[in-house]
């Protein structure tokens, strides 16, 4: 199976500005998770997607948002951006529903640098 | 919603010796929790996960235990290798739509 893929990988934008992130999960995968990851912080959770529904969100202003498509494949919005914006943000996918499927798979990222 | 603290922040060992990196959450409802390993430049990789119906699991060299009453788990790495220097993150999940990362642990093994 085809691993997660997140596009595009790297980008470059300025204060003020706003911004679309995509994610395709594995095939079969119904939940799509997003993280920003910064240096010291971790993982911080953005929210999650399962079958179109945003089920959770973390503690992140409005200006972050997303969606889920038909397909599974999600993407992530972020508007009037700031300098403190900056980082790697990453998608995960898991089944979503049933016995066993917390697992998540990570995409590479893509690396946002606001400027 | 769940906190987990993780430590230590950063580690160094000498090649051969074990690592242990250990993680506490808040939310007794936690019954998943993985581990996972970013090499430089690279995605997060599931390397081991544990439930809250077991107490211990190992793959090889690698080990994680959990301690329900106490609401910590912890990572071991037995004959440690320079390839297993890397940053570590331990999570705990509530449910299929809520995931929560420690800050991460920089394990570096010297030669």
């Amino acid at each position: 199976k085809a691993g997660v893929t997140q596009t595009p990988r790297y980008l470059i934008k300025t204060r003020g500005q706003q911004v679309t992130l995509s994610c395709s999960p594995i095939s079969g995968h119904r939940s799509v998770s997003w993280y920003q990851q910064t240096p010291g912080q971790g993982l911080q959770f953005l929210f999650e997607y399962f079958s179109e529904t945003q089920r959770n969100k973390g503690n992140f202003p409005g200006r972050f948002s997303g969606r889920q498509f038909s397909n599974s494949r999600s993407e992530m919005n972020v508007s009037t951006l700031e300098l403190g914006d900056s980082a790697l943000y990453l998608c995960a996918s898991s089944l979503g529903s049933g016995q066993g499927t917390y697992e998540q798979y990570f995409g590479p990222g893509t690396r946002l640098t606001v400027t | 919603g769940e906190n987990v603290e993780q430590h230590p922040s950063t580690l160094s060992v000498q090649e051969g010796d074990s690592a242990v990196i250990k993680c506490t959450y808040s939310d007794s409802a936690s019954n998943y929790f993985p581990w996972y390993k970013q090499e430089l430049g690279k995605r997060p990789q599931l390397i081991i996960d544990i439930r809250s119906n077991v107490g211990e699991k190992k793959d090889q060299r690698i080990a994680v235990t959990l301690n329900k009453t106490a609401k910590h788990f912890s990572l071991h790495i037995t004959e440690t290798q320079p390839e297993d220097s890397a940053v570590y993150f331990c999570a705990a999940s509530i449910s299929q739509a809520d995931m929560r990362f420690g800050a991460g642990t920089r394990l570096t093994v010297k030669p």
